[in-house]
């Protein structure tokens, strides 16, 4: 039961340079999301998908695109990243529909240094 | 629309008690608690839902009150365990029967020493 898997655990960019974060969950939960993590800023969501097909934008969009690419994946990419992208991005899904709990679960986070 | 957290930080000794506040501007659907340790991922406390309830989960408990958009979590008689940073979600509006949209607040570092 491996819950949320997230790849890679590190990465480091060169600026300018882009790459996908990616996200998958075998719980068969229809809500997933993705956040960064940045000392003294607590979790800020930066996109999220409250069921296949559909995605929203959180507190902190810019510079992020997101796919839903079927009910498991969830992928987070930066086209052309930046200094401030340097964060520890965390992915996480809920569901499925029906619990009565609604508990987000975690992955165990990607570590990204833009340089 | 980011939560409010107080206090920022919190130093205790084992056994001691603890209450963190988590304030919106909004009404309030839902209030989640989670606590992460240094280096891990954050871990699901509870969940109120609008309606006021209390819960309590071993010696950590939390209320919600939907009038002044506010949530307590409270942690008796500490354990060294406990230590970590403690985030408070809320959630604004559902559209659906799942999560919707979560914001946290910037979370509150509590350190239990023996």
């Amino acid at each position: 039961n491996a819950g949320v898997t997230q790849t890679p655990k590190f990465q480091v960019l060169k600026t300018g340079q882009s790459m996908t974060l990616q996200c998958a969950q075998d719980m068969n939960h229809n809500s997933m999301y993705w956040y960064r993590q940045d000392p003294g800023m607590g979790l800020r969501l930066i996109y999220y998908s409250a069921s296949e097909g559909t995605t929203d934008k959180g507190e902190v969009p810019n510079g992020y695109n997101v796919s839903r690419l079927n009910k498991r994946e969830f992928s987070l990419r930066l086209e052309s990243a930046a200094p401030s992208q340097t964060s520890v991005y965390f992915c996480a899904s809920s569901g499925p529909e029906g619990t009565a709990s609604l508990k987000l679960f975690f992955g165990s986070g990607t570590q990204l240094s833009v340089l | 629309q980011q939560p409010v957290q107080s206090p920022q930080a919190v130093i205790l000794r084992e056994g001691e008690d603890a209450v963190i506040n988590c304030s919106s501007s909004k009404a309030l659907y839902s209030v989640h608690w989670y606590r992460q340790k240094h280096g891990e991922a954050p871990v699901f406390l509870m969940i109120l839902l609008k309606g006021g309830e209390q819960k309590g989960h071993d010696k950590i408990s939390a209320s919600f009150n939907e009038k002044k958009q506010q949530s307590s979590l409270y942690l008796t008689a500490s354990q060294l365990s406990y230590s970590g940073t403690y985030f408070c979600g809320t959630e604004i509006i559902r559209k659906s029967y799942n999560t919707d949209k979560l914001i946290f607040g910037t979370g509150t570092r509590l350190q239990v020493f023996p």
